[in-house]
């Protein structure tokens, strides 16, 4: 069983730039959902996909928009940059939508300056 | 809107000492319930999971939480601590709508 995997690791951006996260899920997982870890706080929701639909959303501007194909992988893009989304980027699989239990990737670092 | 609020930021302990971290959350609906921890240099991991049923749930490693509604707490609690437990401990609850809050963690260091 291959487990959640995010490319790339880390990501170094200036302000203003678009940056693309990927996220390849469980075995098995239909639903994906993508968070934003700030140094020093707990994983904040940003939005979930449910067989390539948004399933969810939390308090983030639309420059945060993302895609889930038919084989379930994700795209979480985030158009004109800000030094505040400089953060960890967290991808998480689950078998269905709503909130089961849920499969953490390792995440991808990005930086902004 | 939810709220997790994780009551100690960092908690140190000597092994074999008793645990219990505090999560208390605010949302008027009906909530699943979860405690995550991320060992040093691993992946976010399920502990336990709440749905419905028993209000005492037992995890892995031998943890377990409470449920207390009336209280809306969800508190986590092991009776006696090891070194390798030593980690960050992240309570969450999430709605059927599909949106899942986090609690800004609490980190564990268990003294040898």
């Amino acid at each position: 069983e291959t487990g959640v995997t995010q490319s790339p690791t880390h990501l170094i951006k200036t302000r203003g730039q678009q940056v693309t996260l990927r996220c390849s899920s469980q075995s098995g997982h239909n639903t994906v959902s993508w968070y934003q870890q700030a140094l020093g706080q707990g994983p904040q929701f940003i939005f979930q996909y449910y067989r390539e639909e948004e399933n969810g959303r939390g308090n983030f501007p639309p420059r945060f928009s993302g895609l889930q194909f038919p084989n379930y992988s994700s795209e979480l893009n985030v158009n004109a940059l800000e030094l505040d989304d400089s953060a960890l980027y967290l991808c998480a699989s689950s078998l269905q939508s709503g909130t089961y239990e849920q499969y953490f990737g390792p995440g991808t670092r990005l930086t902004v300056t | 809107a939810q709220s997790v609020s994780q009551h100690n930021h960092h908690v140190i302990l000597s092994e074999a000492a008793s645990l219990e971290l505090g999560c208390n959350y605010s949302y008027g609906g009906t909530v699943n319930l979860f405690w995550y921890v991320q060992y040093p240099g691993q992946h976010l991991q399920l502990l336990l999971k709440y749905f419905s049923g028993d209000p005492l749930v037992k995890g892995i490693k031998g943890f377990e939480a409470e449920f207390i509604k009336s209280k809306f707490s969800f508190n986590l609690r092991k009776p006696s601590v090891q070194w390798s437990d030593t980690a960050e401990y992240f309570c969450a609850v999430g709605t059927n709508a599909g949106k899942s809050t986090f609690g800004d963690g609490t980190t564990l260091t268990v003294k040898p």
